[in-house]
């Protein structure tokens, strides 16, 4: 295991609906990114937080946004959601930013739009 | 555009068999190199990463892999394949803050 926790590990929403997803990042990690990883397909980056602020975004409309708190935990939020947005969600942690920092990955977040 | 392909989508070997899986990349620059395993329902592992000196790194799990510069390619290998190494794999490359990932090889592999 990586330490990196996310919750819940399933849910189901209707489209329209709002939905929050949570990460606990590494112990000593201050850098939490966002994947999307539909069916079938390689993650695909969302976006990161760097000691709470935004470092960088993926091509993701701004329904999706998030948040990075003091703990360096953090919530990807998805405001009316459609059903292209069922897919697995990943979290990584990292200890920095850089290009040759290792990201530690948790289990995901599965989320179904109906 | 910067991206990672992954050429085959499936691949079937036998167990104690030998494994090769490709990665090519197309960035500017030689990017930070990574191989990851999934298996169902889970989040990624990393396996190796490549990001100087020696062209063949050694992971985790009996698994190797080569940097080609002159192909862009990263190839992951094992020379022996167990029946757990069944997974899906991901090459990933990172030249900034962001992992780009391919799409991945699903790996079966026959008693």
């Amino acid at each position: 295991e990586t330490g990196v926790t996310q919750s819940p590990t399933h849910l189901i929403k209707t489209r329209g609906q709002q939905v929050t997803l949570r990460c606990s990042s590494q112990s000593g990690h201050n850098t939490v990114s966002w994947y999307q990883q539909a069916l079938g397909q390689g993650p695909q980056f969302i976006f990161q937080y760097y000691r709470e602020e935004e470092n960088g975004r993926g091509n993701f409309p701004p329904r999706f946004s998030g948040l990075q708190f003091p703990n360096y935990s953090s919530e990807l939020n998805v405001n009316a959601l459609e059903l292209d947005d069922s897919a697995l969600y990943l979290c990584a942690s990292s200890y920095s930013t850089g290009v040759n920092t290792e990201a530690f990955f948790g289990q995901g977040t599965r989320l179904t739009v109906v | 555009a910067q991206s990672v392909t992954q050429p085959d989508i499936h691949i079937t070997v036998s167990e104690g068999a030998s494994l090769e899986l490709r990665c090519n990349y197309s960035y500017g620059a030689t990017p930070y190199l990574f191989w990851y395993v999934q298996s169902p329902g889970q989040g990624l592992q990393l396996l190796l990463k490549y990001f100087s000196g020696d062209t063949l790194v050694q992971g985790i799990k009996g698994f190797e892999a080569e940097f080609k510069r002159s192909q862009s390619s990263f190839n992951l290998r094992k020379p022996s394949v167990h029946w757990s190494d069944a997974a899906e794999y991901f090459c990933a490359a990172n030249a900034g803050n962001m992992l780009t990932f391919g799409g991945g090889t699903r790996l079966m592999v026959k008693p």
